[in-house]
């Protein structure tokens, strides 16, 4: 298996525009998560998926971020408009049903200029 | 609301010696998982160990094992014969079990320097 693929691995942009990040899952896997990690605050979950139903999105930091999983094998993480403090690296993580392991996706790293 | 603290921002040690990272947790759960992830400089998040808190034996693969001591809630990483490709972030994670059990909680992080 080619394990949890995002993209991109990095993107840069301006103040204001649109960013939407991409994850597909590992095959068979039923639970999706997406975090977020900088240095201040370190690793957060942002939102909780379950057979592609959003569970917990208590962690997503305010209206201008969304996220949606319109199939067992996508998801986005949608950030609009973007701002500064965006910038980050954010990861998707898939685990398998009755499983505890989660396995992470390599991170996009998001510079918002 | 559980809480993953690992005191130790950085360490280093001399390739083919033995580390072992510290990390504490707090929780009113009698039964839950810790884990160690490793995060080399590539950033990818890879998980290096896993321990069930209903097992007494601690877990161990290959050079990485754990002392886990649920009394003290204390959950270290020992890593013997020190490899270069060990030098990473480590990150000590929590997660509980049960419905609506499904989030990890890590730590701050400690960075590994491994040294020729």
């Amino acid at each position: 298996d080619a394990g949890v693929i995002q993209s991109p691995r990095h993107e840069v942009t301006e103040m204001g525009q649109e960013v939407t990040l991409r994850c597909k899952p590992i095959s068979g896997h039923n639970s999706l998560f997406w975090y977020r990690q900088t240095m201040m605050r370190g690793l957060e979950l942002l939102i909780y998926f379950n057979n592609n139903v959003p569970i917990d999105d208590s962690g997503m930091p305010e209206d201008r971020f969304s996220a949606k999983m319109p199939n067992a094998s996508f998801s986005t993480l949608k950030i609009q408009p973007s701002e500064p403090r965006d910038s980050a690296v954010y990861f998707c993580a898939s685990e398998p049903l009755l499983g505890t392991d989660q396995f992470f996706g390599p991170g996009t790293r998001l510079t918002v200029l | 609301a559980q809480t993953v603290t690992q005191s130790q921002p950085e360490m280093s040690v001399q390739e083919a010696e033995t580390v072992t990272l510290s990390c504490t947790y707090d929780t009113s759960e009698n039964n839950y998982y810790l884990f160690w992830y490793k995060q080399p400089p590539s950033r990818q998040m890879i998980l290096v160990i896993r321990q069930e808190a209903y097992k007494q034996q601690n877990a161990t693969e290959n050079r990485f094992s754990v002392n886990f001591q649920k009394a003290a809630k204390s959950f270290s990483l020992k890593i013997s014969d020190s490899q270069l490709g060990d030098t990473a972030m480590y990150f000590c994670a929590f997660m509980g079990v049960g419905a609506g059990s499904y989030q990890l909680t890590f730590g701050k992080g400690t960075k590994l320097s491994v040294i020729p």
